[in-house]
């Protein structure tokens, strides 16, 4: 089936540094992908639409100075947390969806802790 | 109101128990229902698919939706010490574009040997 692969799993950053977060489709193309953050016991939250080529699509809320998306080849796409504070420590998911496949694909996700 | 509510738990149950997960939902829109299922720090995997009403079963999996209520449930049988996660329920109106894709907030099971 259709294997999404995301690194790093776990980082601890310091306050006011940046952190790449990268989210790879090992066997398929995805022209598309999504990024979504997860709090504690609360469900997924949809941050921004990564577009193969083209500008990222961000949710309303979402910082796109902060939380910047690059999807620069068909299987891959970053999320770079800029200037990262401790408010920023969470979970952050990234799916895609093979063609071949129903549903959504997601990645084993990263847990960022900034101190 | 939320698109999607889910009973967050936790739920406990000995093993070899049937397991009942419940999702209602408002958007008469939707057609297409997932569930997931995560364990502690990892990614949702995709358990069942199903569009529309119906059921759909996969091993101890059972999957029915109810679009009458509004309600989607998955059932596990024969419950195993392995199924201990979260388990999330999903849809949307189509069967593509995320941002069309609403989540429970998921709840939490534990399966005790």
């Amino acid at each position: 089936g259709a294997v999404v692969s995301q690194h790093p799993s776990r980082v601890i950053c310091k306050s006011g540094t940046s952190v790449k977060i990268e989210c790879r489709s090992l066997d398929f193309q995805a022209t598309t992908m999504f990024w979504y953050r997860q709090f504690p016991k609360q469900s997924l939250m949809l941050m921004a639409t990564s577009n193969e080529g083209s500008k990222a699509t961000y949710e309303q809320g979402v910082e796109k100075d902060k939380f910047l998306i690059n999807h620069a080849s068909l299987t891959l796409s970053t999320l770079t947390v800029t200037s990262a504070h401790p408010e920023d420590s969470s979970f952050y998911i990234c799916s895609a969806r093979d063609q071949r496949s129903y549903g959504y694909t997601f990645g084993s996700g990263t847990r960022l802790t900034v101190v | 109101q939320k698109e999607v509510e889910q009973d967050p738990g936790p739920l406990s149950v000995p093993e070899g128990a049937i397991v009942s997960l419940n999702c209602t939902y408002s958007n008469s829109a939707f057609q297409y229902f997932m569930w997931y299922r995560q364990y502690s720090r990892k990614g949702p995997e995709l358990l069942m698919y199903t569009y529309s009403s119906g059921n759909k079963e996969d091993g101890r999996f059972t999957a029915q939706v109810d679009k009458s209520s509004k309600y989607i449930s998955l059932f596990i049988r024969d419950s195993q010490p392995s199924d201990s996660a979260t388990y999330l329920c999903a849809m949307s109106v189509g069967p593509t574009g995320a941002n069309n894709l609403f989540f429970g907030t998921g709840t939490r099971l534990t399966v005790i040997p």
